[in-house]
């Protein structure tokens, strides 16, 4: 079992840029979840996936962002020109079953730094 | 999701048993607790989660009170490992409950 996995772990960019992130769930598990957490705060929801559909996207979830998961497997997070705002750690989770029960298993985070 | 209210932060002691409460007063009967805690520069980790029983497994126990308005997670040996940030979340077993919720957890500083 490697667990999740996100490549990479840091990003630097300047504003304007567009960035992605890519997320390796475990193996057999077919949900697939994207959170973003500021310093000092939780994290906050962005997008679900089943298997290879986009069930739920957060109102944070802004018109620059976009998330894909082909075929169910790994995911990417795209940021179309990104602002300083969005500088955040952009964390990845995948569980095997849903409901009260969910366990959700989390990558390490790719840390964006917007300069 | 019904909220949860956590200590901001909370200190203890290595080797000494550790108690870190949770309140949920508008929990719902479907309602599971979840703990997860963050270490410094990593994702999320699951600790813990229960219904209604009492739980223990080999990180922590946790003990939900008779009208499950609120619950403790217990390190029963603190290790300055177990510095984190500890977050308390309610997940319902109903309808399509997907996403956690998360507060401000509580952080833990372990001294040695």
């Amino acid at each position: 079992d490697t667990g999740v996995s996100q490549d990479p772990r840091h990003k630097i960019t300047k504003r304007g840029q567009n960035v992605t992130f890519r997320c390796d769930p475990i193996s057999e598990h077919n949900r697939l979840y994207w959170y973003r957490q500021t310093l000092g705060q939780g994290p906050e929801f962005l997008t679900y996936f089943q298997n290879e559909a986009q069930l739920e996207k957060s109102r944070l979830l802004s018109d620059r962002f976009s998330a894909e998961r082909p075929k169910g497997s790994f995911s990417t997070l795209e940021i179309q020109r990104t602002e300083q705002g969005d500088s955040a750690m952009y964390l990845c989770a995948s569980s095997s079953r849903g409901g009260g029960k969910n366990i959700q298993y989390f990558g390490a985070g790719t840390r964006l730094s917007v300069l | 999701d019904a909220k949860t209210t956590q200590p901001n932060s909370m200190e203890s002691n290595e080797e000494e048993p550790v108690h870190l409460p949770c309140n949920h007063s508008t929990i719902s009967g479907t309602d599971y607790i979840h703990w997860y805690r963050q270490l410094p520069s990593q994702g999320p980790e699951y600790v813990i989660h229960g219904l209604t029983s009492n739980v223990n497994n080999r990180m922590a126990s946790l003990a939900i009170a008779e009208d499950r308005k609120s619950s403790t997670l217990i390190l029963h040996r603190a290790t300055l490992r177990d510095a984190a940030v500890y977050y308390c979340i309610l997940r319902s077993a109903a309808g399509n409950n997907r996403k956690l919720i998360w507060g401000l957890g509580t952080s833990l500083a372990v001294n040695p």
